[in-house]
């Protein structure tokens, strides 16, 4: 069956452009995150939506990070004016409801030149 | 703040032989502990979960044991084969002033290498 799917896989892009991450997630799955993956470590939180909401967006690490969800279905990532530190894989979950186990893609792995 | 973490950043076992892999967690109000597997350029893989109303779940060659006294997370695997050699990542999910969503706290993963 399909599971989440993010694209593009990889991105490189020079510092200072903007980029759009796309995450489609599992049919049905109400609850949507995304995370951030640097080298070599864990998973950091970014955002949560439940449906179009996001009611926890605790994890952006600055107004350069934005994200939105239409309806149920697909969510965009936008980091602005990039910076080399964006570099990182970043990871979108999908669950069927928001205590329900979370199920990834294979993350978009950015680049900032 | 709080997070999770790993007493152990590398495990090298002989195929075969069952593998532990052990976490720390510090927050007593985590409710719900998930274990991972995520193989180099792919994204975690979901391989068992428990809430905090049990204290023993098992799987298909893999058993989780959670310890809330001494706030203690294993993941037992049975007859470790070499396609288990991937990084291990626990995470709990803080129930913040009741309101219990997925959010979930990653530690920093443990690397298991299994040897045929």
């Amino acid at each position: 069956g399909a599971g989440v799917s993010q694209s593009p896989s990889n991105k490189v892009t020079e510092k200072g452009k903007d980029v759009e991450l796309r995450c489609d997630p599992i049919s049905g799955h109400t609850a949507l995150y995304w995370y951030r993956q640097r080298l070599g470590q864990g998973l950091e939180f970014l955002i949560y939506f439940q449906g179009n909401s996001a009611p926890d967006k605790s994890g952006l690490p600055s107004d350069r990070f934005s994200a939105e969800r239409t309806g149920e279905s697909v969510s965009t990532l936008t980091i602005q004016r990039t910076q080399q530190e964006d570099s990182a894989v970043y990871l979108c979950a999908s669950s069927l409801t928001s205590n329900q186990p979370q199920h990834f893609g294979d993350g978009t792995r950015l680049s900032i030149l | 703040g709080e997070s999770v973490g790993l007493h152990l950043p590398t495990l090298s076992v002989q195929e075969g032989d069952n593998s532990i892999i052990n976490c720390a967690y510090s927050n007593s109000a985590s409710d719900y502990f998930i274990w991972y597997k995520q193989e180099s350029g792919k994204g975690p893989q979901f391989i068992i979960d428990i809430r905090s109303n049990m204290d023993k779940r098992q799987g298909q060659r893999v058993t989780v044991l959670l310890n809330k006294t001494v706030k203690h997370l294993s993941l037992q695997i049975a007859a470790t084969q070499p396609g288990d050699s991937a990084v291990y990542f626990c995470a709990e999910n803080v129930n913040a002033g009741g309101t219990s969503y997925g959010k979930l706290t990653f530690g920093q993963g443990t690397i298991l290498t299994v040897h045929p």
